[in-house]
């Protein structure tokens, strides 16, 4: 089954730095999806990768997936509190389950 | 409207009640999931639903009964749980079903405790 791998598992920055989370896919990569989650609340979707190489971004957050790596990297540029929350890299599965989830990365942002 | 709605927010039950979670959506999605998510891990599969029919049971124990009663509504019905049921309970829509590139929308979740 579809396993993904995130890291850091968490994530203290100070707010105006940058950072990168990582997710490691243990097979082919389909498609990558990117959400954001506030503790006890729903999911937020960020972004969708498709192709090998894609890149995305959406105001200063952006997404990258290296097909061949099995690999895609989420970047912040000069974060802020409001990007404090679990960020989970998800993928299609394999067989018949849809989207799986990695375990998060728990990003804080102190100032 | 690109809303999922779960009510309720907050729901707690002793191991003999029954109770059920509410998800809707006016999206026109045709697809409807229910995960489960306990705390610090990551939200994991219960069932779809496609076209108001079951498409996948994740195995899941059947004091959970789900329930599609047309398009836009999502049932979960709850009977007879154990305290280790307690988690957050998330629904999702997606236009279709499809095993690839299919973006969900996620509702908000009901944090459910059983005493």
């Amino acid at each position: 089954s579809q396993e993904l791998e995130q890291s850091p598992q968490s994530l203290i920055v100070q707010e105006g730095k940058n950072l990168t989370i990582n997710c490691t896919s243990s097979k082919t990569l389909y498609g990558l999806y990117w959400y954001k989650q506030k503790y006890g609340e729903g999911l937020i979707f960020l972004m969708m990768l498709q192709k090998g190489g894609e890149e995305k971004s959406h105001e200063k957050i952006t997404a990258k997936l290296d097909e061949k790596k099995q690999q895609s990297s989420l970047h912040i540029t000069a974060s802020q509190p409001s990007h404090a929350g679990i960020y989970l890299c998800g993928a299609d599965g394999s067989g018949n389950t849809p989207l799986v989830f990695g375990k998060g990365t728990r990003l804080s942002v102190i100032a | 409207d690109t809303e999922v709605t779960q009510t309720p927010k907050h729901l707690v039950m002793g191991m003999t009640n029954k109770k059920s979670l509410k998800c809707e959506q006016h999206m026109g999605h045709r697809a409807m999931y229910w995960y489960k998510q306990k705390a610090k891990k990551p939200p994991e599969l219960m069932f779809v639903y496609s076209y108001e029919k079951l498409s996948i049971n994740e195995s899941v124990p059947s004091r959970f009964s789900p329930e599609c009663p047309n398009s836009s509504l999502l049932n979960l019905h709850l009977h007879a749980l154990q305290p280790e049921d307690s988690a957050l309970y998330l629904c999702a829509s997606s236009q279709v079903y499809q095993l690839y590139n299919e973006k969900l929308f996620f509702g908000s979740g009901t944090q459910l405790s059983v005493l």
